[in-house]
Formats: C-alpha cells, sequence, structure tokens
C-alpha cells in the first residue's frame, strides 16, 4: 500500500516553462514533506522541504506547496532549465524531521532546450 | 570532500549466494539509513543507525537480511542467501543528527541476483 503516491512517472516541459510535480499522501500523520532530486547513477540530493505547519516554502527557483486538506504537494519549478532534469522523489516523514522517510515512485523530469 | 562511499558499485551473483554491501558514511556524521530501490516499490528505507546503534529495523524484509555498524565509520548489508527478488539499487546514506533534509546519500550499490 503506497502511502505517498507521485501519479505521473514522467514530465516534459520547454525550457524557460514552469514545471509542476505532484504528490499525494494517505497517512495524515505525516507531518514534514521533502523533494530529492536523483540524477542517473548517482545518489538522491535534497532539494526542498517543508512542514505541516505551512503551506509554502520557496527557495530560488523551486517553490513546494502543501495542502493537507486534500493531502496534497507540488514542487514548482520556474523557469526550468535543462540541467532540472531528473528523477524527482516526494518523501514524508511522520515524525517531524528524519531521516525515516517514505518516498514517492518518482517522476522524471525532462526540460527541452 | 569525500561523501558517502559504498562497494561494491554493482555486483552480480547467483542466487544462493551471500551478499555483502558496504558503506562508510561521511566523517563526523552520527546516523547512517539503508535504503533500497526497485522499480515495483520505489525508495525503501531498510534500516536506520544512530550513534551506531540500529534504531528501527522495521524495513528489513526478512531475516535473510542483516545489517550492522561496528564503529561510526562503517557499515554493512548482507544478504545471505541472496534470491532474485533482492535485485534492487541499495542506497546507504548518512547524516548529522536524523533530520531528513541533511541526508546524504551515496551512489548505490546496483545488485543483480541471477
Amino acid at each position: 500500500d503506497q502511502q505517498v503516491k507521485q501519479n505521473s512517472p514522467s514530465l516534459s516541459v520547454q525550457e524557460g516553462r514552469i514545471s509542476i510535480l505532484n504528490c499525494d499522501y494517505t497517512n495524515s500523520m505525516f507531518d514534514y514533506f521533502l523533494w530529492y532530486k536523483k540524477y542517473p547513477a548517482e545518489g538522491p540530493t535534497f532539494l526542498i522541504s517543508i512542514s505541516s505547519i505551512k503551506d509554502k516554502n520557496e527557495d530560488g527557483r523551486f517553490t513546494v506547496f502543501l495542502n493537507k486538506s486534500a493531502k496534497h504537494l507540488s514542487l514548482h519549478i520556474v523557469p526550468s532549465q535543462p540541467g532540472d532534469s531528473a528523477v524527482y522523489f516526494c518523501a514524508a516523514s511522520g515524525s517531524g524531521n528524519t531521516g525515516k522517510l517514505i518516498f514517492g515512485q518518482g517522476t522524471t523530469l525532462q526540460v527541452k532546450p | 570532500d569525500a561523501g558517502v562511499i559504498q562497494s561494491p558499485r554493482h555486483e552480480v551473483t547467483e542466487m544462493g549466494q551471500e551478499v555483502t554491501l558496504r558503506c562508510k558514511p561521511i566523517s563526523g556524521h552520527n546516523s547512517l539509513f539503508w535504503y533500497r530501490q526497485t522499480m515495483m516499490r520505489g525508495l525503501e528505507l531498510l534500516i536506520y543507525f544512530n550513534n551506531n546503534v540500529p534504531i528501527d529495523d522495521s524495513g528489513m524484509p526478512e531475516d535473510r537480511f542483516s545489517a550492522k555498524m561496528p564503529n561510526a565509520s562503517f557499515s554493512t548489508l548482507k544478504i545471505q542467501p541472496s534470491e532474485p527478488r533482492d535485485s534492487a539499487v541499495y542506497f546507504c546514506a548518512s547524516s548529522l543528527g536524523v533530520a531528513g533534509n541533511t541526508i546524504y546519500f551515496g551512489e548505490g550499490s546496483w545488485l543483480t541476483v541471477v
């Protein structure tokens, strides 16, 4: 039973446009959410996070939105760049900001020049 | 500046053989995590250690899997006997403390059991 779901396996956008990656979760006890980025043959790297007490967190071109009532979060990348092409994993924690993370399946983003 | 170092990077082994994956965390980090990535289940936490002590091993799939951390700079994940369904990428990660946003992942060990 997948507690964190990324329903879109892949996404393709044009350079300069907005990329929106979505993530849904089922466990209302999750209180901290993270996005990781993964290039081929490398491990995931932390991108951005948000606590459940917030509904938005921004870091440069990356913004994460959290809608607790809908159990939904999204990652916005504006503007998208070819170097953003990677697999993006959504992750959730049920005990604050801990390393015990439940990951989604990942979404492969391709940004076309 | 060395990151998390995993070995071997790739391993192909026959069903029934013992497999040992190794990890050297970042120096000074006191938490270590073993994750597994498969097509079917994505990234799953198998076990994590804090100050060399296993804190949560609820993700370890079965008794064939074991993990140890004899000291702050070394950990192993052992599968005995290995089965084809164990084929996956195994990631080791470390952090200072247990905060998820400070976890650094290694490059992974690609295991194929035939």
